[in-house]
């Protein structure tokens, strides 16, 4: 109950095009979710958030979309540029339980 | 600089002889955590603290052992490493935990 199912693997896309990542969960209690971006050598950096009361958010070229009766969510990023090639993380958190839980993270390949 | 400074970034030992990693953050945050990466499986968490003094078990705390005497340092300890604890750690911060996390740069241990 307490996983986050990530999905593909691994992806590539063509420069211009739109990258979608999934993640589905099964714990109701969850009420934060986070997407980390991780380059080779470096640490995960957060890229964009959201809270289960709102369905989409948007930060430039990166959207999260949530489906809250789905218990599903997701990562777009459009117009994909070499630069964003990198390893995805969503995660999910309850706040009353401190506990970080991460999915096993997307190697998104952008070819030039 | 906002930083979280891990060390060392890079750590071969043998089986038995007890480690330290490092971890320190300049933010103020209340929230820190350490997280093991390894292939196919994602961040997965190891221990987390919410404040000084006050630490829990994440999803694989087994061989390891944590302490948060002061806020801005949370070093993880391997009383007795093996060589199933090969692997990449990261050390995180956040003011609670369901906010942005600012990671180190990782170090990788490698136990022969």
């Amino acid at each position: 109950q307490q996983q986050v199912k990530q999905s593909p693997q691994s992806l590539i896309v063509q420069k211009g095009g739109i990258s979608i990542i999934n993640c589905a969960y099964e714990n109701t209690a969850f009420d934060y979710f986070p997407w980390y971006q991780q380059f080779p050598g470096k640490g995960p950096a957060l890229l964009i958030a959201i809270r289960p009361d709102v369905s989409e958010k948007k930060e430039g070229r990166f959207t999260i979309s949530f489906n809250k009766s789905a218990k599903q969510f997701s990562l777009h990023i459009m117009d994909s540029q070499p630069g964003d090639s990198a390893t995805y993380f969503c995660a999910a958190i309850t706040s009353g339980t401190y506990k970080y839980i991460f999915g096993t993270g997307t190697r998104l390949k952008v070819l030039a | 600089e906002a930083q979280v400074t891990q060390n060392p970034r890079y750590l071969i030992t043998v089986t038995g002889k007890k480690l330290t990693v490092t971890c320190s953050q300049n933010m103020n945050h209340e929230y820190m955590s350490w997280y093991r990466q390894d292939p196919g499986l994602g961040l997965r968490q190891i221990y987390y603290s919410m404040n000084v003094e006050v630490t829990d078990k994440g999803d694989v705390p087994e061989g390891y052992k944590v302490s948060r005497k002061e806020k801005r340092n949370f070093p993880l300890i391997l009383e007795s490493p093996s060589p199933n604890q090969t692997s990449l750690y990261f050390c995180a911060s956040s003011w609670t935990v369901a906010a942005e996390a600012f990671f180190g740069q990782g170090t990788r241990l490698t136990v022969v």
